[in-house]
């Protein structure tokens, strides 16, 4: 296992337009995590699935955001009617137990023009 | 809701130099982790040094340790005999262990580390 991935690396979009995300963590970690993070700042967590159920959504995760995670292994990170402030670095993590290391993806950097 | 404060922006140290980054954090939960994740620039995050708050011994890796100061709520990182690939973002983080918690990681804004030949 080479470690969580992420795809596409970097995307850049015209305003208004719809973008998704992928995000393959580690094989058998069942927690996966979607973070922001915008130039100058730490990472602002999004959202998180154990397993294929989404526990929890980050008030920063507006209605033209949704996640999923189906079968409990990828997770598509999707933003409708992209706006300029949506231009960021989006960050996926993973991790087994809850005690354990979150594992990164290199991120895929979002450009709104 | 929890807090992670660095107020260091940026820091530098010369190659072989000690230096050390300071982090505070606010939480009214007993059980807790904190770590300090390093970003090298257009590379993915990775952890440096993990510690449980249950733990009164700082924790050690190599050339990272840390001084944890639970009263304080104080968690900060010292880089010994620092080298050229030290150079990064540094990150505070906290991730609380109540039962209501998914185990997301709060994060600070970060420190820049230059380090100078």
């Amino acid at each position: 296992d080479t470690g969580v991935s992420q795809d596409p690396r970097h995307k850049i979009t015209k305003r208004g337009q719809n973008v998704t995300f992928r995000c393959d963590p580690i094989s058998e970690h069942n927690r996966l995590y979607w973070y922001r993070q915008t130039l100058g700042q730490g990472p602002e967590f999004l959202t998180y699935f154990q397993n294929e159920a989404q526990l929890e959504k980050s008030r920063l995760l507006s209605d033209r955001f949704s996640a999923e995670r189906p079968k409990g292994s990828f997770s598509t990170l999707e933003i409708q009617r992209t706006e300029q402030g949506d231009s960021a670095m989006y960050l996926c993590a993973s991790s087994f137990w809850r005690q354990d290391e979150a594992f990164f993806g290199q991120g895929t950097r979002l450009t709104v023009v | 809701a929890q807090t992670v404060t660095q107020s260091q922006p940026e820091m530098s140290v010369q190659e072989a130099e000690t230096v050390t980054l300071s982090c505070t954090y606010d939480t009214s939960e007993s059980d807790y982790y904190l770590f300090w994740y390093k970003q090298p620039p257009s590379r993915q995050m990775i952890l440096v040094i993990r510690q449980e708050a249950y733990k009164q011994q700082n924790a050690t890796e190599n050339r990272f340790s840390v001084n944890f100061q639970k009263a304080a709520k104080s968690f900060s990182l010292k880089i010994s005999d620092s080298q050229l690939g030290d150079a990064a973002m540094y990150f505070c983080a906290y991730r609380g262990l109540g039962s209501y918690n998914t185990d997301k990681l709060i994060f600070g804004t970060g420190t820049r580390l230059q380090v100078f030949p």
